[in-house]
């Protein structure tokens, strides 16, 4: 079966700007959750979605938004583009709320790399 | 707060050769889960295991093995007979009640280069 598909895969942005990264999780999947991957920074996390509902956030400014459609697919927007936000963005789902204490394996795409130039 | 310290920046190793990648996590919870995760270079991370914190029982996967041990708050991975598909980083990570498993907290990563 399909496996998380993440869009764009590469893109290049101007300081300012903003940009959206799509993801579509792996079919049947409800939950959705965003990690940032940076060289200084490492994996971060930066929330999750379940039931177009965001269940859990990470420590990121305002700027970061994301929200989940009612076919689980989900978005993250990153308002007024600074150097610092070029990174990986990874996406995972998982087929219910990962909670931990379920049996809930979590899947991650391949990711956006997102470059502010 | 919860931290995981992979020492281990970068490892090389020639195929073949056993190799152990270490992790140290740090956490006032008593119940707690511990993952371990690979990242090949196109990006995606690869689940590999997912151990709770009142399991302690090793556990071995074909040429992996993990060694969980309460008592210094590591959690080991080896790879045994390395080969050139094992490069990648790697990633410990570890996630708390309350909370969900989505909402880890990773270790820097181990790059692991095998050469032939």
């Amino acid at each position: 079966k399909a496996g998380v598909t993440q869009t764009p895969r590469y893109l290049i942005k101007t300081r300012g700007q903003q940009v959206t990264l799509s993801c579509s999780p792996i079919s049947g999947h409800r939950s959705v959750s965003w990690y940032q991957q940076t060289p200084g920074q490492g994996l971060q996390f930066l929330f999750e979605y379940f039931s177009e509902t965001q269940r859990n956030k990470g420590n990121f400014p305002g700027r970061f938004s994301g929200r989940q459609f009612s076919n689980s697919r989900s978005e993250m927007n990153v308002s007024t583009l600074e150097l610092g936000d070029s990174a990986l963005y990874l996406c995972a789902s998982s087929l219910y709320l990962a909670t931990i204490s379920s049996g809930n394996t979590i899947y991650f795409g391949e990711g956006s790399w997102l470059t502010v130039v | 707060a919860q931290k995981v310290t992979q020492a281990q920046t970068e490892i090389s190793v020639v195929e073949k050769e056993d190799v152990t990648l270490d992790c140290v996590y740090e956490t006032r919870d008593t119940t707690y889960y511990l993952f371990w995760y690979k990242q090949p270079p196109s990006g995606e991370l690869v689940f590999l295991i997912r151990r709770n914190s009142f399991d302690e029982q090793n556990e071995i996967s074909g040429r992996y093995s993990w060694n969980f041990q309460k008592s210094t708050s590591s959690f080991n991975f080896t790879i045994t007979a390395s080969q050139v598909v094992d490069s990648a980083v790697y990633f410990c990570a570890l996630a708390t009640l309350p909370g969900t498993a989505s909402k880890l907290t990773f270790g820097t990563g181990t790059r692991l280069q095998v050469t032939l």
